[in-house]
Parts: structure tokens; sequence; C-alpha cells
């Protein structure tokens, strides 16, 4: 069981650029979530999706989109990478209520 | 959201008790989380309290106060395994859908 797949687990762009992060699950959660992982910040919610073909905007959503076309998967794009979007990504699922969310083991993005 | 407190940096001996703290505002409250993050690594769940009191699990424990706004992570029998960030995570006002996260406590276990 893979649980929360992130992909890819590396990435260094140059500011500008633009690229997708993808998360998959095989969990077949409900719940989808992209966080991003600052020092001294914590993790913070870029854009979430409670099903299918929904999605919303988290505390710091300016910057990036996302898409939930299939259930099991939950991409982020970031369509002009800026340098303040260096961080480390996670990528999050649950299965509904106050169920806990289980984490990919995320994407280290850095932008020059 | 939220607004979590934990502390930052703690340091322990192997083989003692630490016991991390986490205040949240309450009103709204459904639930509080505490996860482990070794460095490097995705965050995994420990435990989730939604009522008061002081839930086990082997060598971790989770304590909840609701009317308090007060939640601590007793873990005993330290290992240097426990090396880890701790944290504290609560539910946005209102919903149950997203979590507010903490900053995190970075916990040093030494000999």
């Amino acid at each position: 069981n893979a649980g929360v797949t992130q992909t890819p687990k590396f990435r260094v762009l140059k500011t500008g650029q633009s690229m997708t992060l993808l998360c998959a699950q095989d969990m077949n959660h409900e719940y989808m979530y992209w966080y991003r992982q600052d020092p001294g910040m914590g993790l913070r919610l870029i854009h979430y999706s409670v099903g299918e073909g929904t999605t919303a905007k988290g505390e710091v959503p300016d910057g990036y989109n996302v898409s939930r076309l299939k259930k099991q998967n939950f991409l982020l794009g970031l369509e002009s990478a800026a340098p303040s979007q260096t961080s480390v990504y996670f990528c999050a699922s649950k299965s509904g209520g106050n169920q806990p969310q289980h984490f990919g083991d995320g994407t280290r993005l850095s932008i020059l | 959201g939220q607004n979590i407190d934990q502390p930052t940096e703690m340091t322990a001996t192997e083989g003692a008790i630490v016991q991390i703290n986490c205040t949240y505002q309450t009103s709204g409250f459904n639930g509080l989380f505490w996860y482990q993050q070794h460095a490097g690594e995705a965050p995994t769940f420990l435990s989730y309290n939604v009522l008061d009191g002081l839930e086990e699990k082997g060598r971790f424990s989770s304590f909840l106060s609701r009317s308090k706004g007060y939640s601590y992570l007793l873990l005993k029998e330290l290992q240097m395994k426990d090396s880890a960030s701790y944290l504290c995570a609560a539910p946005f006002t209102g919903t149950a859908s997203k979590l507010t996260f903490g900053t995190g406590t970075r916990l040093q276990v030494t000999l």
C-alpha cells in the first residue's frame, strides 16, 4: 500500500518557470491538501479539496493553482515561479471528518 | 484559522520523561492532533484528542483540557529515536475540513 506519493522529490527551477507537482493517493480518500513548510513557520495550507472536482483556498494560496480532476490525484501548479516559493511542499489526504491526515514524503523545490 | 502556541525547542535525557505543551483557541473546537516529524521526513500521526483527559498509547500519552485550551504530549522512557519535531494541530474554527499547525517543538534527546 503506497499511501500518498508525491512527484518529483526534488526540483530546481529558475524564476519565471512553471511546473506542476503531482500528489497521488491510493486510499480512496475524499480530502486532499497541499502545504508548504518553511523554517520557523510550520506547515501552512496552500489549497485543499473536499472531493473530486472541488478545490478551495487555504492560508497562502497566492501564486499557486490546483486541480482535482480525479479522486486519487491532486495537482499543484506554479505558473511563474518566484524565489519566495522555495520551500518543502507536502501533500496530505484523509478519509473525512476528524480522521488524521496522511502525508507524502514531500517535494523539495528551489527557485533561483 | 487558529492561534496555536508551543515551545520551539526542548532537550531531554535518554530514559527520562518529557512533556510538550500546546495551547490553542477554544472557540469552535473540534479535536486536537499531535504529529511527529523527523528531520527531512513527512509528519506522521501520533494522537487525536476530542474529549478531556489523558489518552495513553504505549510510551506516548496525550492530554486535553478543552476549557483551558491546553494539551500536552507526554513521552516516557525517552529513546534517541524520539529526537524529532512534534507538531500540534487543531481544526480551523467552525470546520473539521482543514487544520492549523503549530510551528512545532524540536525535541533533542541526549545521552
